[in-house]
């Protein structure tokens, strides 16, 4: 069983929408939650830090639970900007440095 | 400041060749880490090193070795290359607290292996 499931996709929407991604992961020992970002042929941006009480940064919004090893990731009001990858990432508690287990992506195309 | 810096950016060799890839963390941060990605799936962990140290290993065989220097910068060496081993390579820089605040990547090294 993988660390890190996320489905695949592909999500296309139009803009303006709302969209959802979801992952779930397998370690509950697991510490740190991200979502990064990662756009074509380029390397993973952070996008947000995922928290038990949840976070809200403009657009975007991360949810994580713990009992059910679930994240999320919500995108309000898609821009075409938003096109990407959007990659699940667990800390293991491991190492006080942490390695990370990534998901293999949920990619979002936006339309006009 | 420079983030994480990477070279060379492209790179293709032949199969049972040996390739040296190159990283630099962001100043100050004593972390290096190594992952592969392969076309359509997430970053796969190979190897972390702090203060020199291995700190982790992944899932890859003996023909990948790192080491770390005493300026932080790191190196990442694959021998007897593989088709397999076509990918995309990143190395990603941490501070102490990296586990918190999260990891930043270099814009990666693209090796085809033919």
């Amino acid at each position: 069983r993988k660390e890190v499931e996320q489905d695949p996709g592909p999500f296309n929407v139009p803009e303006g929408a709302t969209v959802a991604f979801n992952c779930t992961y397998s370690n509950s020992a697991s510490q740190s939650f991200f979502w990064y970002r990662q756009d074509c042929r380029k390397e993973p941006k952070l996008l947000m830090s995922v928290y038990s009480s949840g976070n809200e940064d403009g657009r975007f919004t991360a949810q994580l639970n713990r009992a059910s090893q679930y994240i999320s990731l919500l995108i309000r009001d898609s821009k075409l900007s938003d096109s990407a990858t959007y990659l699940c990432v667990v800390v293991d508690r491991g190492s006080t440095l942490g390695r990370l287990y990534f998901g293999r992506g949920t990619q979002l195309t936006v339309w006009p | 400041d420079a983030g994480v810096t990477q070279s060379p950016t492209h790179l293709i060799k032949t199969r049972g060749q040996h390739v040296t890839l190159r990283c630099s963390p962001i100043s100050g941060h004593k972390s290096v880490s190594w992952y592969q990605q392969v076309l359509g799936q997430g970053p796969q962990f190979i190897f972390q090193y702090y203060e020199k140290e291995e700190r982790g290993r992944g899932n890859f065989p003996d023909r990948f070795s790192a080491r770390q220097f005493p300026n932080y910068s790191s190196e990442l060496n694959v021998n007897a290359l593989l088709l397999g081993d076509s990918a995309l390579y990143l190395c990603a820089s941490s501070s102490d607290e990296g586990i918190w605040d999260g990891y930043t990547f270099g814009s990666g090294t693209r090796l085809t292996v033919v």
